[in-house]
């Protein structure tokens, strides 16, 4: 078993519409969670992160962790042709952005 | 915000070469830098960790002779991929911590032939 499973996707959705992006884990000592959107031959960019369970807010991302359940989300609403991108989660432990755990990412288009 | 510079974006070298790659932290000091290896459709593996000054410290299943490591700097770290074989062809990427993120070079795509 992985220690992040995460859907590869394709996932398309038209504009304007909420994306749902998922992640699990196994491994229960880790901290903080992340997603990074990456475009096509593009390093990631880190798009938000998290140390506890609950809700983030950030614009029209929402990030959701449920530890008890080892399951991260990542929310877009109102999504825009310029989302489309890979998504990853990421997870880790320890002090500081040290080594992550990725998923494998899951692809999006949101089409005009 | 700080910015992590990697070099070359792409390159394409004969099988049995050498390559290296660079990976520049401008304008933050970073002790800490971390490589990457990602195949097509799959997630980023963690290659090694390089640390300034001393040797770099490899993940399981990664030859060390192979992917030489040098943190010379607290700016700069090279990966070089000795003897290259087409199975090495792939997207290299590095990473240096932050306080509260970690930053992404752009990486560099490399092709075997």
């Amino acid at each position: 078993q992985k220690e992040v499973e995460q859907d590869p996707g394709p996932l398309s959705v038209p504009e304007g519409a909420i994306v749902s992006l998922n992640c699990t884990y196994s491994n229960s000592a880790f901290q903080y969670f992340m997603w990074y959107r990456q475009y096509s031959r593009k390093g990631p960019e880190l798009l938000m992160y998290t140390y506890s369970s609950g809700n983030k807010e950030d614009g029209r991302f929402t990030a959701q962790v449920d530890k008890s359940s080892k399951y991260i989300s990542l929310f877009i609403r109102d999504s825009q042709p310029s989302d489309s991108a890979t998504y990853l989660c990421a997870m880790g432990w320890g002090t500081g952005f040290q080594k992550l755990v990725f998923g494998t990412g899951t692809r999006l288009l949101v089409s005009p | 915000g700080a910015v992590v510079s990697q070099h070359p974006s792409w390159v394409i070298c004969k099988s049995g070469t050498s390559v290296k790659i660079e990976c520049r932290s401008l304008d933050f000091q970073a002790t800490t830098m971390f490589w990457y290896r990602q195949f097509p459709k799959q997630s980023l593996m963690l290659m090694a960790t390089s640390n300034e000054g001393s040797k770099a410290t490899y993940e399981q299943g990664v030859e060390k002779d192979k992917f030489l490591i040098n943190h010379a700097s607290l700016t700069l770290s090279t990966l070089t991929v000795t003897s290259a074989h087409p199975e090495d062809s792939s997207f290299y990427i590095c990473s240096a911590p932050a306080v509260v993120e970690a930053f992404f070079g752009q990486g560099t795509r490399l092709t075997v032939v």
